[in-house]
């Protein structure tokens, strides 16, 4: 079945600093690809997907690009907030089924 | 629309209870699941309708489960006779179609004394 390998957590940054949370997936055939993020005592969103290899998904200067040759689908941001403080979750999708979710990566940005 | 809409909250409960959780998803999403989540952990599949028909359930999904979808619109959980083990976040999600990725409600939270 579909499975996902992300880096564990918390990840803690500073402000403004570089971010790279990697993910690397498991699932037959060509898989849509997406990240969810969850911020606390909430349910998760949405944040970007890509659909095809090469894609390049994007939202609130979050960015991750499909990459079929090494499986991976890593999102990165420039310059993280203390917002963005939250749960981040990859997860692919090959239309079986669900959506099967890895136990995510906590990203903590301090001022 | 305002989105993917659960009830209640929060809910505490004795062991032994009956619970039910209703899910009120996006109108015009077909598709509806139940994921659960424990503290630190990524949500957990356990079933899902595609209109009112429930096309899979989870192993996690004992027989004191119970999910349904009259209608195709609304969806309740029900846990019978509850146990400690069942306190987690419950959470609902929708979708119109697999790739345009999935709306989730805000949980509902459910806590056995």
């Amino acid at each position: 079945g579909d499975s996902v390998t992300q880096m564990e957590g918390p990840v803690t940054l500073s402000e403004e600093a570089f971010l790279t949370i990697n993910c690397t997936y498991t699932a037959t055939g060509y898989p849509s690809l997406f990240w969810y993020v969850q911020y606390p005592g909430e349910g998760l969103q949405l944040l970007l997907k890509a659909t095809k290899a090469d894609d390049k998904g994007s939202n609130k200067g979050f960015e991750a690009t499909y990459r079929k040759e090494t499986t991976s689908f890593h999102l990165e941001k420039g310059s993280v907030q203390v917002s963005d403080s939250a749960v981040y979750f990859c997860a692919p999708f090959t239309g079986r089924r669900a959506l099967t979710f890895g136990s995510g990566t906590r990203l903590q940005v301090q001022p | 629309d305002t989105g993917v809409s659960q009830d209640p909250r929060h809910k505490i409960t004795k062991r032994g209870q009956n619970v039910t959780f209703r899910c009120d998803p996006i109108s015009e999403h077909n598709r509806l699941y139940w994921y659960r989540q424990t503290l630190g952990q990524g949500p957990e599949f356990l079933t899902y309708f595609q209109n009112e028909a429930q096309l899979e359930k989870s192993r996690l999904l004992s027989d004191r489960f119970s999910a349904e979808r009259p209608k195709g619109s609304f969806s309740t959980l029900e846990i019978q006779r509850t146990e400690q083990g069942d306190s987690a976040m419950y959470l609902c999600a929708s979708s119109l179609e697999d790739n345009y990725g999935y709306t989730f409600g805000s949980g509902t939270r459910l806590t056995v004394v």
